[in-house]
C-alpha cells in the first residue's frame, strides 16, 4: 500500500497567489482529514470528509480556504488568496470509519510545506 | 475552554532508561486516547489507543495509562533507544458525537547513546 499521497511536498508562493494542495487517501478509507501544523498552534484540524461529503469545516480559518473531495480517491485544499500567515505544514490523513473518531486510526501523508512570501 | 497539555520542553534521557511522557487534558470527557509518533519532515504515525475503561495498554516496549479521574495519560518507553528519538503526540476524541481528534502539541524525546 502506498499510503496517503500528498503533492506537492513543498510549495513556495507569493502573497496573493492561489495555492492548491492535493491528497490521495488510502484505498478503501472513507474518511479524510486536512490538518495544519505550526510551531505556535500545533496540529489543527481544518476539515474532514466522510464518504466524500464535508462533515465539519469549522476549523477552516477563513473564506480564503476551501476544500473539495470530488471522489473517494482525491481531495484538494485551496487557499485563495494566500497570505504569509498561511505558511505551515499541511497534512492530509485518512481512516476507515468503524466507530467514533477515537477508535479510528488516522494515517497521515508526508505533508506539504507551504511558504507564502 | 478545552485544552490538552504536553510538556513543551524536550525530554532528554540516556539509552536504556525508561522515558515517560505526560498528556493532561481539561474540560474533555474523551472515550478514547491515542498516541502518535512524529519524525522530522514526516506525518504522525499511530502507536497506541487506550479506551476510558482501560487503565493500561502495552505494545512491545510501549505502555500507556489513562486516568480519567486525574484527566491524564502517561506514555512510557522502556529500554529506550536512540531510534526512539522523535516527537510524541497525544490525541483525544471530543467525547461527543463528532468524529474529531484533538491533538496535543507534542513532546520531543531525545535518547542519548
Amino acid at each position: 500500500d502506498a499510503g496517503v499521497i500528498q503533492s506537492p511536498r513543498h510549495e513556495v508562493t507569493e502573497m496573493g497567489q492561489e495555492v492548491t494542495l492535493r491528497c490521495k487517501p488510502i484505498s478503501g478509507h472513507n474518511s479524510l482529514f486536512w490538518y495544519r501544523q505550526t510551531m505556535m498552534r500545533g496540529l489543527e484540524l481544518l476539515i474532514y470528509f466522510n464518504n466524500n461529503v464535508p462533515i465539519d469545516d469549522s476549523g477552516m480559518p477563513e473564506d480564503r480556504f476551501s476544500a473539495k473531495m470530488p471522489n473517494a480517491s482525491f481531495s484538494t485544499l485551496k487557499i485563495q488568496p494566500s497570505e504569509p500567515r498561511d505558511s505551515a505544514v499541511y497534512f492530509c490523513a485518512s481512516s476507515r470509519r468503524s466507530g467514533g473518531a477515537g477508535t479510528d486510526t488516522q494515517y497521515f501523508g508526508p505533508g506539504t510545506r507551504l511558504t507564502v512570501l | 475552554s478545552q485544552k490538552i497539555e504536553q510538556n513543551s520542553e524536550a525530554l532528554n534521557i540516556q539509552e536504556g532508561k525508561t522515558a515517560t511522557l505526560t498528556c493532561n487534558y481539561t474540560n474533555y470527557s474523551p472515550a478514547y486516547l491515542q498516541w502518535y509518533r512524529q519524525d522530522p519532515g514526516r506525518g504522525p504515525v499511530f502507536l497506541l489507543l487506550i479506551r476510558e475503561n482501560e487503565k493500561e495498554k502495552r505494545k512491545e516496549r510501549l505502555k500507556v495509562t489513562f486516568d480519567t479521574t486525574l484527566k491524564q495519560s502517561l506514555f512510557h518507553i522502556t529500554a529506550s533507544q536512540p531510534a526512539d528519538s522523535a516527537t510524541y503526540l497525544c490525541a483525544l476524541d471530543r467525547g461527543d458525537s463528532s468524529y474529531k481528534l484533538i491533538f496535543g502539541s507534542g513532546t520531543r524525546l531525545l535518547v542519548r547513546p
